[in-house]
């Protein structure tokens, strides 16, 4: 199968970092997004990664290791904002028959 | 802006009722895409079109319809045949199917309840 596996909540404190994982089998990956979403609303694009190493975006990270079939997202200087899920979703194939799988979600909740 | 559609944001249904979720879109977007989530699941895919006038089923296509008369259109019809149609639906966007590194925008979901 294609799964793609993250925790299913987390809880951090404002002000800190926070490191949200994901993981995949790798045969067939050809990229990796990571998208918000605020309850009741749409998600929104925030990172792709589809070589290893680190992207950085301001206050957000996204780290990929292909063959290990891991991910991660680095939040810093958590604001109360913050506080949303976040997806992680693999593109396996390419061309027109490639397909896009998402993971659960991991619900993160800031703290002050 | 540019920017997708969905409407309505709330809908009900009667058992036994077929209904149809609109979705537009004015990004001149070839790919076009639907979604359902289900609280503590991820997004999955009911149906995709890579182009207009081309559709092709998703991973929980059975109970569901859509058509692509317009690039800029793609709503999808719940039938009476989806026997559990209470979900959070989300209609998606890409410049292209095939582009691996262009994100998916999406719209703001209309939310599907049964009376």
């Amino acid at each position: 199968g294609q799964n793609i596996d993250q925790p299913t909540e987390m809880t951090a404190t404002e002000g800190a970092i926070v490191q949200i994982n994901c993981t995949y089998q790798t045969s067939g990956f050809n990229g990796l997004f990571w998208y918000q979403q605020h309850a009741g609303e749409a998600p929104t694009f925030l990172s792709y990664n589809v070589l290893d190493g680190l992207e950085e975006k301001g206050r957000f990270s996204s780290f990929l290791s292909r063959s290990k079939g891991y991910s991660y997202l680095l939040l810093k200087e958590l604001q109360m904002k913050d506080s949303a899920s976040y997806l992680c979703a693999v593109r396996f194939g390419y061309s027109s028959a490639s397909k896009i799988i998402f993971g659960s979600g991991t619900r993160l909740s800031i703290r002050p | 802006d540019g920017g997708i559609t969905q409407s309505p944001k709330y809908l009900f249904r009667k058992e036994g009722q077929n209904v149809t979720l609109s979705c537009e879109q004015n990004l001149n977007h070839d790919a076009m895409y639907w979604y359902r989530q289900d609280p503590g699941q991820g997004l999955r895919l009911i149906y995709y079109s890579q182009i207009v006038n081309d559709f092709q089923k998703g991973d929980i296509a059975e109970g569901y319809s859509v058509s692509r008369e317009k690039k800029e259109s793609f709503p999808l019809t719940v039938t009476s045949a989806q026997k559990n149609p209470t979900a959070f639906y989300l209609c998606a966007s890409s410049i292209e199917y095939r582009d691996s590194n262009q994100p998916q925008h999406f719209g703001d979901g209309t939310r599907l309840s049964i009376l």
